[in-house]
């Protein structure tokens, strides 16, 4: 089973920051098979990217990720008041699926 | 538009069993992968199961492999989890999600519905 590590637990920002988010995977992984997801309190999550660096259909393009290997990143450049959420990576390909434990992105 | 709806969430008690329907509507159900996806409230994701388009490729979480069935029916756009001897933990919000795979490209979990409730309690 891929594990995956995101860092840090919780980043406090202000808007207009920039946010970097970490996710490491316990084995190198194919970054085909590698997404990321936002959720906000009470609503499901969302797709923001897939294939480790394309955005889903409609994300802003303040929204980039990167990586290979085992070390991903989310950036979010110029944060918007609507950034603020949960982030999640996601490993999918080979079962089990698994997510990484999630980064808070707060209001500082 | 593209819309997944998690319905048959309830109270049950440790050892019952309950069947979680998730409806489909806006796309070609029959081409699409999907999966089962939990979360306990201000916890993490959770994956669950993962059933192929057409069936023949079914996969389980191992916390609930044996008690936990997935299917689909493709002529009503449906997906199902039969849920048995279940268990306090359990309890939580269960997704489901479109696994959209093509040619070209891996999307993951492209579409998500809003969630079911589920809580095992005595």
């Amino acid at each position: 089973e891929i594990v995956l590590s995101q860092s840090p637990d919780t980043l406090s920002l202000s808007p207009g920051d920039r946010a970097t988010l970490s996710c490491r995977a316990s084995q190198i992984v194919n970054r085909n098979n590698l997404a990321w997801y936002q959720q906000k309190p009470g609503q499901a999550p969302r797709s923001l990217i897939y294939g480790a660096s394309n955005r889903a259909t409609g994300i802003p393009d303040r929204f980039s990720g990167s990586g290979s290997g085992t070390d991903f990143t989310l950036t979010i450049s110029n944060l918007e008041p609507e950034d603020f959420a949960v982030y999640y990576c996601h490993h999918f390909g080979s079962s089990p699926d698994t997510f990484g434990q999630g980064t808070k992105v707060e209001i500082k | 538009e593209v819309k997944l709806v998690e319905s048959g969430g309830g109270l049950v008690k440790p050892g019952g069993s309950l069947r979680l329907s998730c409806a489909a509507s806006g796309f070609s159900f029959n081409n699409y992968n999907m999966d089962w996806v939990r979360q306990v409230p201000g916890k993490g994701l959770e994956w669950v199961s993962f059933i192929s388009s057409s069936s023949n490729t079914i996969s389980y979480a191992e916390s609930v492999k044996g008690r936990f069935t997935i299917s689909r029916d493709n002529a009503r756009n449906s997906l199902f989890l039969q849920m048995t001897s279940l268990r306090d933990e359990d309890s939580g919000i269960y997704y489901c999600a479109r696994k959209k795979i093509t040619a070209t490209a891996r999307y993951g979990m492209d579409v998500w519905g809003q969630g079911t409730t589920v809580t095992v309690s005595s």
